[in-house]
């Protein structure tokens, strides 16, 4: 979707090292979330946004953290990355209601731990 | 809590077939219920979505029926097309929660 930007869009990092994940919307939506996707799982939820600064945890949060400085932006951090984290992530942005009309999804980063 | 159960994949169909793809899901409350796709190297793209039972969602040739009594909103398309080869997701929402819960997914291919 043109409204949501994820970057960058393939990424390769050694295991240890401090990695953020950018997503940005031009929707002026005021939910987000970050979630992986891996065989075998679907997607799974990280962390969610429902506002500037507030933001809260998902089922797989350990070793992640994000912010959301700015309503069109939401940053994931992997602290210290490991060989676990190998994943495709995916950022989604919800208006008003969401659980009504869905969520929008980027295209994705596919993130590789080496 | 809840959650969604799809159908293990993956479903190989000729083109024509019919398709179900089922999905049952688990939820306190009223729901809505979607259907997501997502093609290759991309994200995922809303296909359709029921927010009430008995509703029945319908895009692109495909449906799906909010079935309350039996806990179910399973896909359906009467004559699938090789540019319906994808990954299909069903997900839930909770009542009063802007959160989806998502199926593991069930990837279709469709031959010519």
């Amino acid at each position: 979707d043109a409204g949501i930007t994820q970057s960058p869009r393939h990424k390769v990092t050694e295991t240890g090292t401090p990695v953020t994940l950018r997503c940005h919307q031009t929707e002026n939506h005021r939910y987000m979330y970050w979630y992986r996707q891996d065989p075998g799982h679907g997607l799974r939820l990280i962390h969610y946004s429902y506002g500037v600064k507030d933001t809260d945890k998902g089922e797989v949060s350990d070793g992640y953290s994000v912010s959301r400085s700015k309503t069109e932006d939401f940053l994931l951090t992997l602290e210290s990355a490991t060989s676990s984290q190998t994943s495709v992530y995916f950022c989604a942005t919800g208006g008003d209601s969401p659980r009504v009309y869905g969520y929008t999804f980027g295209s994705g980063t596919r993130l590789t731990v080496v | 809590g809840n959650s969604v159960t799809q159908m293990e994949g993956p479903v190989t169909l000729s083109e024509e077939a019919f398709l179900t793809i089922n999905c049952t899901y688990t939820a306190t409350g009223y729901p809505s219920l979607f259907w997501y796709v997502q093609y290759p190297g991309e994200g995922l793209q809303l296909l359709l979505k029921a927010t009430k039972a008995d509703d029945k969602g319908s895009n692109k040739g495909f449906e799906a029926t909010y079935r309350k009594e039996t806990t179910s909103f399973h896909l359906e398309k009467g004559s699938v097309q090789v540019s319906d080869s994808a990954v299909y997701f069903c997900a839930l929402s909770g009542t009063g929660a802007n959160n989806l819960f998502f199926g593991t997914g069930t990837r279709l291919t469709v031959i010519p």
